[in-house]
């Protein structure tokens, strides 16, 4: 069963930093991009980031590019968002997600449960 | 790239059919993935590439994409089915591939 656990949030001033890990099980990490995909306080879902199964390969949001940075340790099944100069508007739940693809498309196959970051 | 236009709600009572649509422009062209989220849980994928169902999904859920509309369709509906349903395109040919529709709150009467 793929497990995706997310932990690192909490409360930062702006202008601060965060580091969220995601601690993967149930399937081959390297073999999957991953994301990070957040949702702010009764708003919809917005995608934050991607990474590729080897790393090598990141996609940002303009909303976050320049100020957070994705990564993965495929050694220690863990993916990772660097959250720096945040902004009120970065509060949110922060979801990461397995890539999916039917080999055409992409879309999120698996969930975490999120972790919350709060910026005030 | 693509915007993707969900209405805020739809409406549906227990045993009807409940249709949620995403416009965009000649979304057609493209794949459409379908989310559930409801409060406190992870998301759902409930259909991707438009109308395939992830296991253990139940074919009450299904979906269409043609022109400049897709759509989830919820045959049966039940109250377990109340929650927000979000559509998502992966454009390739961006920078940002990844869009969401807006999100549709589904309320079961």
């Amino acid at each position: 069963e793929v497990q995706l656990v997310e932990s690192g949030g909490g409360v930062v001033q702006p202008g601060g930093s965060l580091r969220l890990s995601c601690a993967a099980s149930g399937f081959t990490f390297d073999d999957f991009g991953m994301h990070w995909v957040r949702q702010a306080p009764g708003k919809g879902l917005e995608w934050v980031s991607h990474i590729s199964g080897d790393g090598t390969n990141t996609y940002y949001a303009d909303s976050v590019k320049g100020r957070f940075t994705i990564s993965r340790d495929n050694s220690k099944n863990s993916l990772y968002l660097q959250m720096n100069t945040l902004r009120t508007e970065d509060t949110a739940l922060y979801f990461c997600a397995t890539e999916g693809s039917s080999g055409t498309y992409s879309f999120f196959q698996h969930w975490g449960q999120g972790t919350l970051v709060t910026v005030s | 790239s693509f915007v993707l236009t969900q209405p805020p709600s739809v409406s549906v009572a227990p045993g009807q059919t409940a249709r949620i649509t995403c416009g965009g422009n000649n979304i057609g062209s493209t794949g459409v993935h379908w989310y559930q989220d409801k409060p406190g849980q992870a998301p759902v994928l409930v259909v991707y590439d438009d109308s395939d169902r992830p296991s253990g999904i139940p074919d009450r859920f299904s979906g269409s994409n043609s022109g400049n509309t897709a759509t989830l369709t919820i045959s049966r509906v039940e109250a377990g089915d109340e929650a927000d349903y979000y559509c998502q395109v992966w454009d390739s040919n961006s920078d940002h591939p990844w869009v969401f529709g807006g999100g549709t709150k589904l309320t079961v009467l």
